[in-house]
């Protein structure tokens, strides 16, 4: 059973540039949430997808945006990436109605922006 | 504002001895408490977790415990095993807020053989 997998694992942006991160629920799962975890931070919410729309958001700007596909798979996407982008993005999965707060969360995908 | 706060960065303990990990909350709207655990290279995974009308969980060697009217929980990790050492978060979420976790700044825990 594949648990939630992301890619890429690490990318190197220049300030400017847009960025697109990519997460695959696990089997089962049919929403996936987004967190930024900065150095030395605990993981911070950006935002929540389940059926392809975007149910919650964090405080983050708009530059942040993303997208859920049929597939329940989803993309992040960040645009004017800025230096204090720079952190690990994690995705995280877990499937409504299962009344319990787990998330079961991939490796990541560390974005260094210089 | 920090919601959840561990005060502790980090933690030594010697293998056998328990492992206590602490964390405070200030929004009164949070139900529900998790931990999760962190190795490098890793992401976060989940270990144990609380009900607001419990004020005690366990399973296995990992215990929670919530006193909600200390807006304070804590993890005890008996007997502690060097596997033990990780990054620790506390978490929590709120009713209606479908799993919006917030974490603390996390603690590293080190048991030493």
């Amino acid at each position: 059973d594949a648990g939630v997998t992301q890619s890429p694992t690490h990318l190197i942006k220049t300030r400017g540039q847009q960025v697109t991160l990519r997460c695959s629920p696990k089997s089962g799962h049919d929403t996936v949430s987004w967190y930024q975890q900065a150095l030395g931070q605990g993981p911070q919410f950006i935002f929540q997808y389940y059926e392809e729309e975007e149910r919650q958001r964090g405080n983050f700007p708009d530059r942040f945006s993303g997208h859920q596909f049929p597939n329940y798979s989803s993309e992040l996407n960040v645009n004017a990436l800025l230096l204090g982008d720079s952190a690990l993005y994690l995705c995280a999965s877990s499937k409504t109605g299962v009344n319990t707060g787990e998330l079961f969360f991939g490796e990541g995908s560390r974005l260094t922006v210089l | 504002d920090q919601q959840v706060k561990q005060n502790s960065p980090s933690l030594s303990v010697q293998e056998g001895r328990i492992s206590i990990l602490n964390c405070d909350y200030t929004n009164s709207m949070f139900d529900y408490f998790l931990w999760y655990k962190k190795y490098p290279a890793e992401g976060p995974t989940f270990l144990i977790s609380i009900s607001s009308i419990k004020d005690k969980n366990e399973d296995g060697r990992f215990t929670v415990f919530l006193n909600k009217s200390a807006k304070h929980l804590s993890l005890h990790i008996v007997p502690s095993q060097p596997g033990d050492s990780a990054v620790y978060f506390c978490a929590a979420s709120g009713t209606g807020s479908a799993r919006q976790l917030t974490f603390g700044s996390g603690t590293q825990l080190t048991v030493l053989p």
